[in-house]
C-alpha cells in the first residue's frame, strides 16, 4: 500500500549547522511531495514543495531535491536558526487523488 | 482571520459517546481533507470532498465515522460511539481545485476520549 518513511526521527544540529531529513515513499505514481513544519501547538505549514518532474527547488535556506528512479526526496536547511526547530513532515500525493500521505515527522532541535 | 478554522479547539468525551467537529475552510477553496494525527505521527488521511461531494474514504476509517459537507462550505466530522483509540487531533485542510494546489491546515480540534 502507500507509505512514506521518514528519518530521522529526531535531530539535534548546533545553530548555523545544515540539517538534511530524509523520505523514502512506496507509490511510483506519486508525482507531488511537499514538506510541512509544525511548531508545538501549531498548524501544520508548508515549506517548500517539489513536482516530479524537477530535481531540485531551493528557496532562501531551504532546498529539496528529489530522486525519481529510487523514490527518495530530501530537506535540506542551511545556516540553521534556533527558530528552525519544529517537526517537519514531508508527504507524497499521486496522479490520481488528492490525498497526502504523511511520513512520521521529524523533530529538529537547534541548539543555540 | 481568513484562514482555515475548526470548532472546537478541544473536546473531552466519555467512552461511548457522539462528538461532531466542525471546518470552515477558506471562502474560495472547493476541495475541504479531514486527517487525524495522533503523538508522534504524521496526520493521517480520512477523507476528502470536492464541493459537496465526498470523493475518497480512507478504508481504516471505521463506519462510526462519518463526514458532511451539505452546502460545499463548511464540513462536519461526526464521531458515534467513541472509543479511547479515538483520541488524536483531528485536523481539517482546504485547497483550491486542481492538481498543485496546496493544502491550508486547520489549528485542529483535539479530541479525548475517557
Amino acid at each position: 500500500g502507500e507509505n512514506v518513511e521518514q528519518h530521522p526521527s529526531t535531530l539535534s544540529v548546533q545553530e548555523g549547522d545544515s540539517a538534511v531529513i530524509k523520505c523514502t515513499y512506496s507509490d511510483s505514481a506519486s508525482n507531488y511531495f511537499p514538506w510541512y513544519k509544525q511548531e508545538l501547538g501549531k498548524r501544520p505549514q508548508l515549506i517548500i514543495d517539489i513536482r516530479s518532474n524537477v530535481g531540485e527547488k531551493k528557496d532562501q535556506r531551504i532546498a529539496v531535491t528529489l530522486n525519481k528512479t529510487a523514490k527518495h526526496f530530501s530537506l535540506h536547511i542551511t545556516e540553521t536558526q534556533p527558530e528552525d526547530s519544529a517537526v517537519y513532515f514531508c508527504a507524497a500525493r499521486n496522479s490520481g487523488t488528492y490525498k497526502y500521505i504523511f511520513g512520521t515527522g521529524t523533530r529538529l532541535k537547534v541548539l543555540a | 482571520d481568513t484562514g482555515v478554522s475548526q470548532d472546537p479547539r478541544h473536546k473531552i468525551t466519555k467512552r461511548g459517546q457522539n462528538v461532531t467537529f466542525r471546518c470552515d475552510p477558506i471562502s474560495e477553496h472547493n476541495r475541504l481533507y479531514w486527517y487525524r494525527q495522533t503523538l508522534g505521527q504524521g496526520p493521517e488521511f480520512l477523507t476528502y470532498f470536492q464541493n459537496e461531494a465526498q470523493l475518497e474514504k480512507s478504508r481504516l476509517l471505521s463506519d462510526r465515522f462519518s463526514a458532511e459537507r451539505p452546502k460545499g462550505s463548511f464540513s462536519t466530522l461526526e464521531i458515534q460511539r467513541t472509543e479511547q483509540g479515538d483520541s488524536a487531533m483531528y485536523l481539517c485542510a482546504s485547497s483550491l481545485g486542481g492538481l498543485d494546489h496546496e493544502q491550508y491546515f486547520g489549528p485542529g480540534t483535539r479530541l479525548t476520549v475517557t
